[in-house]
């Protein structure tokens, strides 16, 4: 079964402090990951596509990069204003998409 | 620039009742999903569409119908609304082409059955 699992539920950090956020998959031929932003009361926002095992992708204090079996989300040097969820999808070898449950971001000032 | 726009944006619903949630996008994308967001659930596929005219079933299709009459609209009915339908939905939209095309977001309905 194709599955997604996101780790930590939640992080709380220091502006400055930099972490990293998990995204595990198991699925039948990835033909794609994607990273989202989700700000409260809105819907998911964009932010990278990886493809292929060794990928990065970089966004202002956003890093993302992907193995065969997890991507990572590298912050560096957070900011008050990164604090949001972060989703992680996968598109497995059809049309869906499927989701992690996310990680709850706050970035105390 | 309105990306995909989803009406109403709140709707309180009593038991029972039915109510049609609309999905539009401007950018001429083949694909369009309807999802719910519940707390600890995260977004979970209810249905989907592959083009105008088609419709196929995702992870929590039971209780909803969908409809792709016009390509830039994606419709979700409740028929017979339930308690546990209360939920955030969010209807997204992808470019066909390309394995790697990321799906675009509206803000969401927030919908509510007593």
């Amino acid at each position: 079964e194709d599955q997604v699992t996101q780790s930590p539920e939640a992080l709380r950090l220091q502006e400055g402090e930099s972490s990293s956020l998990n995204c595990s998959y198991t699925v039948s031929g990835l033909r794609g990951l994607f990273w989202y932003r989700q700000d409260p009361g809105k819907g998911p926002e964009f932010l990278f596509t990886l493809y292929s095992a060794g990928e990065e992708k970089e966004k202002e204090r956003l890093k993302a990069t992907l193995t065969k079996k997890e991507s990572f989300l590298h912050i560096t040097a957070p900011k008050p204003e990164d604090s949001a969820t972060y989703l992680c999808a996968v598109r497995p070898g059809d049309d869906k998409i499927i989701f992690g449950k996310g990680t709850r971001l706050h970035i105390l000032p | 620039n309105a990306g995909v726009t989803q009406t109403p944006k709140f709707r309180v619903l009593k038991t029972g009742q039915s109510m049609t949630l609309l999905c539009a996008q401007d950018m001429n994308h083949e694909y369009m999903y309807w999802y719910r967001q519940d707390p600890g659930m995260g977004l979970r596929l209810i249905h989907y569409s592959v083009g105008e005219g088609t419709t196929a079933k995702g992870e929590v299709p039971d209780g909803y119908n969908v409809s792709r009459l016009k390509k830039q609209n994606f419709l979700l009915g409740l028929e017979s609304a339930a308690p546990s339908q209360t939920s955030v939905y969010f209807c997204a939209s992808r470019r066909g082409q390309g394995p790697n095309q990321p799906q675009h977001f509206g803000d969401g309905t927030r919908l509510s059955i007593l």
